[in-house]
């Protein structure tokens, strides 16, 4: 299975501000995501980010909250604007492989206060 | 899009006991569906996962059903131990392109 690096593991930020993380794949990968975690719930998939072109959102989700950059086959951010508390959750990129198997960063999670 | 239920939220057992995790989903595309084990700050792992080609799956302890007509799929975990105390997630897909859907997850207690 692939290598998932995601960083920032853990942030503190303030309300208004934006945080970027970042999530690194140690293969080149074609399917990259991103999912939420909020604190004791299950994981809400935000969007898909696409190498090349722009991300595909979910509903609920939307580009100007959550832009997302997929410059090439290993690696992807994710931006979280303008943040609120209700923004506090855990933040997760997954690569798939050819087996459709899906593997998770460890996760970012961020606390908005 | 597609919509999984979990049940139940909570599940205690004692060692050595069974333990069953049901999920339902509402696409009949989806036609792979994986579940997940995660510990507490911990990234959810890969567990055990099945097609929609193939009834049943069992890897050692645990064991996958999937019912297609219903829409339904199970976890079957024989023989508890302690350290299968997880919150555990079902997901489905239902396509290829490797986007789930999870269930709302059952945190498995298992009581020594």
């Amino acid at each position: 299975s692939a290598v998932i690096s995601q960083k920032p593991s853990r942030d503190i930020c303030q309300r208004g501000t934006s945080l970027t993380i970042q999530c690194q794949v140690d293969s080149q990968v074609t399917m990259m995501f991103w999912y939420r975690q909020q604190p004791g719930q299950s994981l809400t998939l935000i969007a898909t980010a696409n190498q090349g072109s722009e991300a595909t959102y979910e509903s609920g989700f939307v580009i100007d909250k959550f832009p997302i950059s997929r410059p090439n086959l290993t690696f992807s951010t994710l931006t979280v604007s303008n943040m609120s508390p209700e923004d506090s959750s855990i933040y997760l990129c997954s690569v798939g492989d050819r087996e459709d198997k899906a593997f998770f960063g460890q996760g970012t999670r961020l606390t908005v206060v | 899009g597609e919509n999984v239920e979990q049940h139940p939220s909570t599940l205690s057992v004692q060692e050595g006991d069974s333990a069953v995790i049901k999920c339902t989903y509402s696409d009949s595309a989806s036609n792979y569906f994986p579940w997940y084990k995660q510990e507490l700050g911990k990234r959810p792992q890969l567990i055990i996962d099945i097609r929609s080609n193939v009834g049943e799956k069992k890897d050692q302890r645990i064991a996958v059903t999937l019912n297609k007509t219903a829409k339904h799929f199970s976890l079957h975990i024989t023989e508890t131990q302690p350290e299968d105390s997880a919150v555990y997630f079902c997901a489905a897909t239902p396509n290829t392109g490797n986007q789930f859907y999870f269930g709302t997850g059952t945190s498995l207690t298992v009581i020594p």
